[in-house]
């Protein structure tokens, strides 16, 4: 089975210092990985995802994330968070033989503070 | 445009009632997804559907159920809605490319339970 595990239920960061989001996967086969962004009282958005190739990920708004597959992690990062980045943000996870569906972690709420 | 669009974006009915959740895309997608996002679960899949005619059960598929009739709509009904379905519903959907499985997300729909 596939699945996603998001350690930190909130994360709180002062506004130009680097943030980052923690997510660790557990997949059978090839892990297919994602990071999505919701604001509040809208749907998810599309960050970046890691399928094959580089490592370091680059994805919208200057956020990147780093796949590691030694320690099965996906960690979303940011050089310089701000204010406006305060959100709830999802990893998510889709093995390589199971289908197009996605597995979501519960996600990681980021507050940005000034 | 393409886009994913939800309706009805509030909903309160009340406990027994059938209810049926709208889904519509305009991107051309085969893949189409429903969840539920409750806190503390983040997002969790209810049904999902490969093509015109095609419907799969997801992990909280109990007292939901899908048609998908043509490519661009996929209804979810709650045949018998329970307090236990207040939640915010969310529909999505992706391209079957390979190289292009991240989910495109409606607005949502909160739906209350009474």
């Amino acid at each position: 089975a596939q699945s996603v595990a998001q350690p930190e239920d909130q994360v709180n960061v002062a506004e130009g210092n680097p943030l980052t989001v923690k997510c660790t996967y557990s997949v059978s086969g090839n892990p297919y990985l994602f990071w999505y962004v919701q604001y509040p009282n809208r749907g998810l958005q599309f960050l970046l995802k890691y399928i094959t190739g580089d490592n370091l990920v680059k994805g919208s708004y200057g956020f990147e994330a780093e796949f590691n597959k030694s320690q099965t992690s996906f960690h979303l990062k940011k050089p310089s968070a701000l204010v406006s980045d305060s959100a709830l943000y999802f990893c998510a996870v889709r093995d390589g033989n199971s289908g197009y569906a996605l597995n979501f972690g519960k996600g990681t709420s980021l507050l940005v503070t000034p | 445009d393409a886009e994913i669009t939800q309706s009805p974006r509030h909903k309160i009915t009340e406990t027994g009632r059938q209810v049926t959740l709208a889904c519509h895309q305009t991107w051309n997608h085969n893949n189409m997804f429903w969840y539920r996002q409750d806190l503390g679960h983040g997002l969790r899949l209810i049904h999902y559907s490969y093509g015109v005619q095609d419907t799969n059960k997801g992990e909280v598929s109990d007292g939901y159920s899908v048609s998908r009739s043509n490519t661009e709509d996929l209804p979810l009904t709650l045949e018998s809605a329970a307090s236990s379905q207040t939640s915010v519903y969310f529909c999505a959907s992706s391209d079957g490319n390979p190289n292009l499985y991240e989910q495109y997300f409606g607005p949502g729909t909160r739906l209350t339970v009474t």
